[in-house]
């Protein structure tokens, strides 16, 4: 099952542009994260919102901002990347605000980004 | 820091042959252990997780069992299927915090 969609599916970008990611839950959770997944290394944690506020922010670039308007919704705004920002990014949803043994989170497709 | 190690793949077996995939873990405390599954062209969904030492999850005829004393949890199944082509991905939630570490992923390929 997936309750997480994920648009575009694919995307190529130059380094100049700017493009959005796009995250929608229909699975009721508060909170929601960006990761990056690049070949041969495990899954980045990017960022987490927990109702709607930005709770952690793992480092990472400001050439990546987040934005997340409500529970169901978030987005990844990109703005000159480099070519090493190429990669699969997925967005994900767990149910509670806080803290939570065994919490399970539930992932999108993920889009496939390509800087040139 | 927390941390997971998976065997490196790619694992490569025959359809009925028994699967292991060794995944060791790194952490203070108590986390709770996870199994993830990643098909072609797909995100990554839950395949079975454990929150206790000497748990057992189980899904889909695959098991892990949660083994504090090697910190281990690795992922078995009798008899595979081609079906079960796919990467494994082994993770760690810790007592605190929202992060998930996961491992590196092992490939498995299954051949008629």
């Amino acid at each position: 099952e997936t309750g997480v969609t994920q648009t575009p599916r694919h995307l190529v970008m130059g380094m100049t542009n700017k493009k959005s990611l796009k995250c929608e839950q229909h699975l009721g959770h508060n909170a929601m994260y960006w990761y990056k997944q690049s070949a041969k290394k495990p899954l980045e944690l990017m960022f987490v919102y927990s109702l709607e506020e930005r709770v952690e922010n793992n480092s990472v670039p400001s050439r990546f901002s987040p934005e997340c308007p409500n529970s169901s919704h978030l987005f990844l705004h990109l703005h000159t990347l480099q070519p090493e920002d190429s990669a699969l990014y997925l967005c994900a949803s767990s149910q509670e605000q806080g803290a939570r043994i065994g919490d399970t989170q539930y992932f999108g497709p993920g889009t496939r980004l390509t800087v040139l | 820091g927390n941390s997971v190690t998976q065997m490196e793949g790619p694992v490569t077996l025959s359809e009925e042959a028994f699967l292991t995939i060794n995944c060791t873990y790194t952490a203070t405390g108590y986390p709770s252990l996870f199994w993830y599954v990643q098909y072609p062209g797909e995100g990554l969904q839950l395949l079975l997780k454990a929150t206790k030492a000497d748990d057992k999850g189980s899904n889909k005829g695959f098991e892990a069992t949660y083994r504090k004393e090697t910190t281990s949890f690795h992922l078995e199944k009798g008899s595979v299927q081609v079906s079960d082509s796919a990467v494994y991905f082994c993770a760690l939630s810790p007592n605190s915090g929202y992060a998930l570490n996961f491992g590196k992923g092992t490939s498995l390929l299954v051949t008629p």
